[in-house]
């Protein structure tokens, strides 16, 4: 357990279906992240919120809306998804942006299939 | 550009020693990151690096080399519950945009 939840474990949605993807932190933590992890590639960061603000947004497809309604709380919106979409889908949080060796501590994911 | 590699998979046996590589070429470097991920689990925290040099944890050691861009993680007296990928991740000058590899998985055998 890392203090970090992440609901659903698993998700099979179509392309017209619209779903949430939920996370939350028991940390204390101000900085939230969400983050896509493909077959065989690099875990690819979508998502940067700070003190609930977004700071980060990697040129994500407008199909992913993140909402953060506070600091312990972070929402995935999904629409209109394409199959490519099929990944884990990782939550994250850090006690700030501050840099050091302040780590990342991630939660277990959800594993998404989009049909 | 940012580029991180390390090799895809790796095999060792139980009680060895195993070296996993990680390159990198990023626009910046404020730290380099170890993280262990078991199958269908979250990744954890193993080791940090900001300057160049060894930091030992107990069976876990991490090296780093920052003229040559070049970073090992160490696991001794290996042990099956060591099966997992192991990624390799830099922090950029600023802000938390992580650059991570694609990973390395390690199969333990008996």
């Amino acid at each position: 357990e890392t203090g970090v939840t992440q609901t659903p474990r698993h998700l099979v949605m179509g392309m017209t279906n619209k779903k949430s993807l939920k996370c939350e932190q028991h940390l204390g933590h101000n900085a939230m992240y969400w983050y896509k992890q493909s077959a065989k590639k690099p875990l690819e960061l979508m998502f940067v919120y700070n003190f609930k603000e977004q700071t980060e947004n990697n040129s994500v497809p407008s199909r992913f809306s993140p909402e953060c309604p506070n600091s312990s709380h972070l929402f995935l919106h999904l629409h209109t998804l394409q199959p490519e979409d099929s990944a884990l889908y990782l939550c994250a949080s850090s006690q700030d942006l501050a840099g050091g060796r302040e780590t990342q501590y991630f939660g277990p994911g959800t594993r998404l299939l989009v049909l | 550009g940012q580029n991180i590699d390390q090799p895809t998979e790796m095999t060792a046996t139980e009680g060895a020693i195993v070296q996993i590589n990680c390159t990198y070429q990023t626009s910046g470097f404020n730290g380099l990151f170890w993280y262990q991920q078991h199958a269908g689990e979250a990744p954890t925290f193993l080791s940090y690096n900001v300057l160049d040099g060894l930091e030992e944890k107990g069976r876990f050691s991490s090296f780093l080399s920052r003229s040559k861009g070049y970073s090992y993680l160490l696991l001794k007296e290996l042990q099956m519950k060591d099966s997992a990928s192991y990624l390799c991740a830099v922090r950029p000058p600023y802000g938390q945009n992580f650059v991570f590899g694609p990973g390395t998985r390690l199969s333990v055998l008996p």
